[in-house]
């Protein structure tokens, strides 16, 4: 059974960092392209990032583009999003989920909420 | 990037009546890579409908989805009491951006 869990949400300051981290189980990690979307308070959801099987491509939406970094560990079946230079616009659930060519976005977490305020 | 515009915006309907949802993309989607997506209040989302018209796993007959090019839709043939929801599309191919429709929210009448 697919398993996503996300964690290391919390209350940050504008212009400081945050790590979020998403725990897979379930499947085959290292053979999935995975993906960090957000949702702010009442808002439609939001596509982040998104790394390559095995960590050779990263693409980013403008919004976070030069300020979050996504990664992977294949070895530990993890998903990271490091978040610098956090704006309030930042502030969202943040999800991770599953991706493949042809199934999208299959599997999701239930997601970790980011808080940017001073 | 391809711009997924969604609508209506909320459509009211009543439990057993039929609901028809669309997404316009503002230009051709390639392969029918558009999904659509079920979220719940304090859920996150679900996928429904993967390459235009397939179901993903568990998903009931009473939804389907249809659509080329541009134009898309989502269909559900006799609403129940637990498809009152938020619906969004999205547009996946291999190269990002991966972009999702504003949503259209489905409310009991």
């Amino acid at each position: 059974q697919v398993h996503l869990v996300e964690s290391g949400g919390g209350v940050v300051q504008p212009g400081r960092s945050l790590r979020l981290s998403c725990a897979a189980s379930g499947f085959f990690f290292d053979t999935y392209r995975m993906n960090w979307v957000r949702q702010a308070p009442g808002k439609g959801v939001e596509w982040v990032a998104v790394i390559w099987s095995d960590g050779s491509n990263k693409y980013y939406a403008d919004s976070v583009k030069g300020r979050f970094t996504i990664s992977r560990d294949n070895s530990k079946n993890k998903l990271y999003l490091q978040m610098d230079s956090l704006r309030a616009e930042d502030t969202a659930v943040y999800y991770c989920a599953r991706g493949d060519d042809f199934l999208a976005f299959d599997y999701w977490g239930q997601g970790t909420l980011v808080t940017v305020s001073s | 990037e391809i711009v997924l515009t969604q609508s209506p915006g909320t459509l009211s309907l009543s439990p057993g009546e039929r609901a028809t949802l669309s997404c316009r993309a503002s230009q051709s989607v390639s392969s029918g890579y558009l999904a659509w997506y079920q979220q719940r209040p304090g859920q996150a989302p679900e996928l429904l409908i993967y390459a235009t018209s397939s179901r993903a796993t568990g998903i009931p007959d009473r939804f389907s989805g249809s659509g080329s090019g541009t134009d898309f839709t989502l269909t559900i043939s006799r609403l129940e009491p637990e498809d009152f929801a938020v619906y969004y599309c999205q547009h996946y191919v291999s190269s990002p951006p991966y972009s999702f429709g504003q949503g259209t929210k489905l409310e009991i009448k």
